[in-house]
């Protein structure tokens, strides 16, 4: 069975820009979050989907990120415009539902620098 | 609040010897907890979870961890390193008793030398 796909892996980006980070999830699997993991950090919620539905965004920045997840399935995590300390690793994450929600399975990440 | 603390940003041992990471977390409810790995390039990884049965809490690879409320710990252990385990290592505290919203500590980086 596949895991949580992320792309890119790497993106290397000049301040001002705008970025989009692409996440499929495992199959079946309804719920997905988007993290971010600074340097030496451990990850961060930004944004929590059941479904098509955002129920949990209070963690993301607002004025510049925004995301989607069209059909509850895929989604796409946007930043603009990007900003020097939105450099991080940008983690997607999925889980089933009932008593297995809170076993998270993580994709490998999208790197992002911004120059 | 919720949160959990690791004691140690980074743990050397040898190949062969034990490994002990430190986990202290604070809830006002009964947590669940979580040892998550993450190798380099790679996605994060679950080891081991307590959920609120058994206090010693076996995972994959060798490792286990003991819940123990009276010292509110969480510690990772395995009794004989391997190069495989370096790593670095998260104790996650979940946040809620009903969806999975997560915690996570600063991590452990775990360098294991021949």
């Amino acid at each position: 069975e596949a895991g949580v796909v992320q792309s890119p892996r790497y993106k290397i980006i000049e301040k001002k820009q705008p970025v989009a980070f692409w996440c499929n999830p495992i199959s079946g699997h309804n719920t997905l979050y988007w993290y971010r993991q600074n340097l030496g950090q451990g990850p961060e919620l930004l944004i929590r989907y059941e479904n098509e539905e955002a129920v949990d965004d209070s963690q993301l920045p607002k004025d510049r990120f925004s995301a989607e997840r069209l059909k509850g399935v895929d989604s796409t995590l946007k930043i603009q415009p990007a900003e020097l300390g939105d450099s991080a690793v940008y983690l997607c994450a999925s889980s089933g539902g009932g008593g297995s929600r809170n076993e998270q399975f993580f994709g490998p990440g999208t790197r992002l620098t911004v120059l | 609040a919720q949160s959990v603390t690791q004691l140690d940003s980074h743990v050397s041992v040898s190949e062969g010897t034990p490994v002990l990471l430190r986990c202290n977390y604070s809830s006002s409810y009964s947590p669940s907890l979580f040892w998550y790995v993450q190798h380099p390039n790679k996605g994060l990884q679950l080891l081991l979870k307590y959920t609120s049965a058994a206090t010693l809490v076996k995972g994959i690879n060798g490792f286990e961890a003991e819940f123990k409320k009276s010292e509110t710990s969480f510690h990772l252990t395995k009794p004989s390193a391997h190069m495989s385990d370096a790593a670095e290592y998260f104790c996650v505290v979940s946040l809620t008793d009903s969806w999975g919203k997560l915690q996570f500590g600063a991590g452990t980086q775990v360098v294991v030398t021949p």
